[in-house]
């Protein structure tokens, strides 16, 4: 959707290597969420926040850190990268009752 | 906690079939329940959502599903498939009381000409 940007798309790194991916949205919705798509587990909340500087806890935050200083910018770091956090990265935000729209995703390989 | 449950996996169809594919959810309270689809290299997109009101729901590209409070259900209905369907479906669900949007394990849906 054009008012959700994720950067970078793609990407590889290498593992032990800090990553930060990064949402940017451009509607001023308060909620902002974090989720890795798996095959087989479908899509799964790491971290979400509800407004500036306030985040909390999904289902699969180990491993994950995040950072919202800033209504339009949701940035996830990966500390230390591994393996198991090979995956797509999709970032959502929230508006009211309207639901849920989502970015374009992007895809982290660690070797 | 709310979770969701897709029971099929894997659903293989030909042009022109129905399609009913289940979604059961786990929740204490009031549900807002949602089915998107994503297309192959794509993100999700919104079919359709249920807030309150009718429970049957009629969303994008002829789909329909019915909230089901007793069965914890919300299963999603195509009454003639197209091959342009093949895409996998997610069914989620956000908790009155949760700021949080979990979703099933999604289902693969292949329409063969």
């Amino acid at each position: 959707d054009a008012g959700i940007t994720q950067s970078p798309r793609h990407k590889v790194t290498e593992t032990g290597t800090p990553v930060t991916l990064r949402c940017h949205q451009t509607e001023n919705h308060r909620y902002m969420y974090w989720y890795r798509q798996d095959p087989g587990h479908g899509l799964r909340l790491i971290h979400y926040s509800y407004g500036v500087k306030d985040t909390d806890k999904g289902e699969v935050s180990d491993g994950y850190s995040v950072s919202r200083s800033k209504t339009e910018d949701f940035l996830l770091t990966l500390e230390s990268a591994t393996s198991s956090q090979t995956s797509v990265y999709f970032c959502a935000t929230r508006a009211g009752i309207h639901g849920y729209t989502f970015g374009s995703g992007t895809r982290l390989t660690v070797v | 906690a709310q979770s969701v449950s897709q029971h099929n996996h894997h659903v293989i169809l030909s042009e022109a079939a129905s399609l009913e594919l289940g979604c059961n959810y786990s929740y204490g309270g009031t549900v807002n329940l949602f089915w998107y689809v994503q297309y192959p290299g794509q993100h999700l997109q919104l079919l359709l959502k249920y807030f309150s009101g009718d429970p049957l729901v009629k969303g994008i590209k002829g789909f329909e599903a019915e909230f089901i409070k007793s069965k914890f259900s919300f299963n999603l209905r195509k009454p003639s498939v197209q091959w342009s369907d093949t895409a996998e479906y997610f069914c989620a669900v956000n908790g009155e009381n949760t700021d949080k949007l979990i979703f099933g394990t999604g289902t693969r849906l292949q329409v063969f000409p």
